[in-house]
């Protein structure tokens, strides 16, 4: 089943203790993106990916770091996690850039609480 | 980079009722459109979508129309029901895309 995943999908740390979210698609997508949706401020990008060792950052970048190193995942790192990071997130996928028009794929949310 | 304003919400309707959200973009170039769902506790999904001017995209008895003369793509359905409540999202493609904050629809039976 064509999917986009994520883990995990609920999460509850503290402030400074270093976590990663994976994200993973088995689409052999080259355009990966991160997402968090906050109330009242909508769906705001983070990071997005065009291929492989290819990075850019969205609106939203501060605090977060991604990497690409296979086509396939796509994890976000924060390294100091702080209150104001508590947020749903979302990972999603496109065939190819979605410049070119083609749909995004989502995962299904990871809820994360940063005390 | 592209961007669009849609109403924000919510949007409370009674079940059979017609639905209009409307839509309107601003972009270098013709993007594709698209309208993406998310329905309560899920990720976003795509609806419908149009890729050049005066194309209409439909699914699940939605409709919107590639406007280029009034740059809109608004999203409609003539008669909803409970299980259409969700949050939709209106968007043109670009190298880095911007959601928004959506529009919340509730259908009450």
């Amino acid at each position: 089943e064509a999917q986009v995943t994520q883990n995990p999908r609920y999460l509850i740390t503290v402030t400074g203790k270093k976590l990663t979210v994976t994200c993973s698609q088995n689409m052999n997508h080259e355009y990966m993106s991160w997402y968090r949706q906050d109330p009242g401020l909508g769906l705001r990008q983070i990071y997005y990916s065009m291929n492989v060792e290819v990075t850019d950052k969205g609106d939203v970048p501060e605090g977060y770091k991604v990497s690409r190193k296979e086509k396939r995942n796509f994890p976000l790192i924060l390294e100091s996690p702080s209150p104001n990071q508590t947020s749903l997130y979302f990972c999603a996928s496109s065939k190819t850039s979605a410049w070119g028009g083609d749909t995004q794929y989502f995962g299904p949310g990871t809820r994360l609480t940063v005390l | 980079g592209n961007s669009v304003t849609q109403m924000e919400g919510p949007v409370t309707l009674s079940e059979e009722a017609f639905l209009t959200i409307n839509c309107t973009y601003t972009a270098t170039g013709y993007p594709s459109l698209f309208w993406y769902v998310q329905y309560p506790g899920e990720g976003l999904q795509l609806l419908l979508k149009a890729t050049k001017a005066d194309d209409k995209g439909s699914n699940k008895g939605f409709e919107a129309t590639y406007r280029k003369e009034t740059t809109s793509f608004h999203l409609e359905k003539g008669s909803v029901q409970v299980s259409d409540s969700a949050v939709y999202f209106c968007a043109p493609s670009g190298y880095a895309l911007n959601f928004g904050k959506g529009t919340s629809l509730l259908v009450t039976p």
